[in-house]
């Protein structure tokens, strides 16, 4: 059974800096592996998404890189900004009907 | 494009009652999921729909069970209420495309009392 693990589950850090999430698996077995943002109360919002053939994906600010045969992701957010005080989520899928498997998050806070 | 939408976006049920929750998915998209969110479980798969068929289900008793309509709008049903129920249920849909990246709706918050 796949468990997906995020550390650390809480960060609190001054604007401005860099900062590292990190997400691990237990079965290498997947189709890709996604990171999702959670306001307070609200949906979903995919940031990345990573094929297992893929090494790193960036948007913006954010990159996110994956090592399958480790069983690893981070994400990484530069120059981080208050509007990033959020829940981090990552997830994985086998694909097709497979459905995603999350981790409990990462609640980060950045101080202005 | 709209996105993923669900209705209500909340509600709330005495045990032993009934509930029907709806999602819209993204137009085009012929896939809808459904997640339960609570605080000490997490994200949990409920189930996936497929033009129109069960493809998938995770690892929940026969209370929850849903439907998918011809337009692909979904529906999750759960009967005989329980407190435990009580959580953000999240429906994403994904297109035919070959990341199956999927897009969340804003959920429904249901509170049994």
């Amino acid at each position: 059974k796949q468990e997906v693990t995020q550390i650390p589950a809480a960060l609190s850090v001054p604007e401005g800096e860099n900062l590292v999430l990190n997400c691990s698996f237990t079965d290498s077995a997947i189709y890709n592996l996604q990171w999702f943002r959670q306001d307070p109360g609200k949906g979903l919002t995919s940031l990345l998404l990573i094929q297992s053939s893929q090494r790193e994906q960036t948007s913006g600010r954010l990159n996110a890189s994956l090592d399958k045969s480790s069983g690893r992701s981070t994400l990484y957010i530069a120059a981080s900004q208050p509007g990033d005080s959020a829940t981090y989520l990552c997830a994985v899928t086998r694909g097709g009907a497979d459905g995603l498997t999350f981790g409990k998050g990462t609640h980060l806070i950045i101080q202005p | 494009k709209a996105g993923v939408t669900q209705t209500p976006r909340y509600l709330i049920k005495t045990r032993g009652q009934q509930v029907t929750l709806s999602c819209s998915p993204i137009s085009g998209h012929r896939s809808v999921s459904w997640y339960q969110q609570t605080p000490g479980q997490g994200l949990q798969f409920l189930f996936e729909y497929f033009s129109e068929t069960q493809r998938n289900k995770g690892n929940f008793p026969g209370r929850f069970s849903g439907r998918q309509f011809s337009n692909s709008r979904s529906e999750m049903n759960v009967s005989t209420l329980e407190l435990g129920d009580s959580a953000l249920y999240l429906c994403a849909s994904k297109g035919q495309g070959q990341s199956y990246e999927q897009y969340f709706g804003p959920g429904t918050r249901l509170t049994v009392t």
